[in-house]
């Protein structure tokens, strides 16, 4: 079946700092893929997300680009903030045109970004 | 911005109680889901609804476990005879029947604790 892969956590960074959290996927599928991120006492919020090969995901300095050759989607920023600390987590759905619609997440990286 | 809601934010119960935690998806949204995540675990997948019934399952969602959208605006997870291993975060997500739709939009989660 369908699975994401993502790197161990938790991760530390100074402000400032440039920022690579690795994911990979299985899928069968076309699927789309999805960075979620969840804040300290919040839900999961749409991050960033992309919908085909080669495609580039971006919001808020983050961005992500859709690897079909090295089934990847690895979610980058040039210069991390304090305000970014949060658990990250990649995400996929296959081809909703075909009734699968439901994510598949992986374990989710807890980001620390110190002053 | 339009959003989804979860109440409550947080439910202590007995093992072998019923539990029904109640979700308001985004108003012109017409599929929505239940996923969880225990404690340190993934984000896994319930189920998910369309057009009042369900479209697809885990194998988590068991007997035990229903669905219901009793009017246009409330959409229910009730858990008939909770277990300890049901202590988990329960998320509700939805989205909308347009070209975006495999973009799923979150609330902010049911923590439930089961003792």
């Amino acid at each position: 079946g369908d699975s994401v892969t993502q790197m161990e956590g938790p991760v530390t960074l100074s402000e400032e700092a440039f920022l690579t959290i690795n994911c990979t996927y299985t899928a069968t599928g076309y699927p789309s893929l999805f960075w979620y991120v969840q804040y300290p006492g919040e839900g999961l919020q749409l991050l960033l997300k992309a919908t085909k090969a080669d495609d580039k995901g971006s919001n808020k300095g983050f961005e992500a680009t859709y690897r079909k050759e090295t089934t990847s989607f690895h979610l980058e920023k040039g210069s991390v903030q304090v305000s970014d600390s949060a658990v990250y987590f990649c995400a996929l759905s296959e081809d909703p045109n075909f009734g699968n619609e439901k994510l598949t997440f992986g374990t989710g990286t807890r980001l620390t970004i110190i002053p | 911005e339009p959003e989804v809601t979860q109440t409550p934010s947080h439910q202590v119960t007995q093992m072998g109680q019923e539990v029904i935690l109640r979700c308001v998806p985004i108003s012109n949204h017409l599929y929505f889901y239940w996923y969880r995540q225990i404690l340190g675990q993934k984000v896994e997948f319930l189920v998910s609804f369309y057009n009042n019934e369900i479209s697809e399952k885990s194998e988590i969602f068991d007997d035990q476990f229903s669905v219901e959208r009793p009017d246009g605006s409330n959409f229910t997870l009730k858990i008939r005879s909770t277990k300890l291993e049901d202590s988990a975060m329960y998320f509700c997500a939805s989205s909308g029947e347009t070209a975006q739709r495999e973009t799923q939009y979150f609330g902010p989660g049911t923590r439930l604790l089961v003792l």
